[in-house]
């Protein structure tokens, strides 16, 4: 079974404040993925990564950056935090095209 | 419009009754997958399935690729299948899923 671990798992933050989310993955995937989750909106992607390296934008890629330094870590990074930015996150791995996409346990983000 | 459209947006069982949950999806595809989430839960896979027919326990997933659709068979309800099932699909761009928003099931006793 594929593990996702994301951390935190809860943060409160200040508007204007950085924010960093973190995912680490111990499977080996190349394809890496955050989204977050609204009521209204479902499952929107912001960010994805190929490999060690890249970087891609997503669906809603706008006030967020991605890091990807090693195969297992990529990271969520919100510059300048704003209250519309509360959300949970999620942060899932796959090998591409075709294959299984395994999540996990998510990220509960309040700005304030 | 939306890519994927799941219906029913909710439903109400009483615990023993089957209910068949249905993903229908507005351009090609190569695969789909069903979560299960509960309330501020996890994202659970419950099936991978691109195409044909997939069991698991009461759960029956059928996947028709050509026609666009994926359904989702729950047989003999129980309480603990309370949560909103996702249907997400793959269209073949590097594993990226597009969700749709969800049936939220609730099991009575």
């Amino acid at each position: 079974e594929a593990a996702v671990t994301q951390s935190p798992r809860n943060k409160v933050a200040v508007t204007g404040g950085k924010v960093t989310l973190s995912c680490n993955q111990t499977n080996n995937h190349n394809n890496m993925y955050w989204y977050r989750q609204d009521t209204g909106h479902g499952l929107r992607l912001i960010h994805y990564s190929y490999g060690a390296g890249s970087t891609e934008k997503g669906d809603i890629p706008d006030g967020y950056k991605a890091s990807r330094p090693s195969q297992e870590n990529f990271s969520l990074i919100l510059e300048l935090a704003t209250p519309s930015q509360t959300s949970v996150y999620f942060c899932a791995s796959g090998d591409g095209d075709n294959t299984e996409v395994f999540f996990g346990k998510g990220t509960r983000l309040t700005v304030v | 419009g939306q890519q994927v459209q799941q219906s029913p947006t909710s439903l109400v069982l009483q615990e023993g009754e089957n209910a068949e949950l249905q993903c229908n999806f507005s351009t090609s595809l190569n695969s789909m997958q069903w979560f299960y989430q509960r309330p501020g839960g996890s994202l659970i896979s419950v099936f991978y399935n691109p195409s044909g027919t997939k069991q698991s326990g009461r759960l029956t997933s059928t996947t028709v690729i050509k026609e666009r659709r994926s359904s989702l068979h729950i047989s003999s309800s129980q309480i603990t299948d309370s949560g909103t099932y996702l249907c997400a699909m793959e269209s073949g761009l590097s594993g990226k899923l597009t969700f749709g928003e969800g049936t939220q099931v609730t099991v009575i006793s």
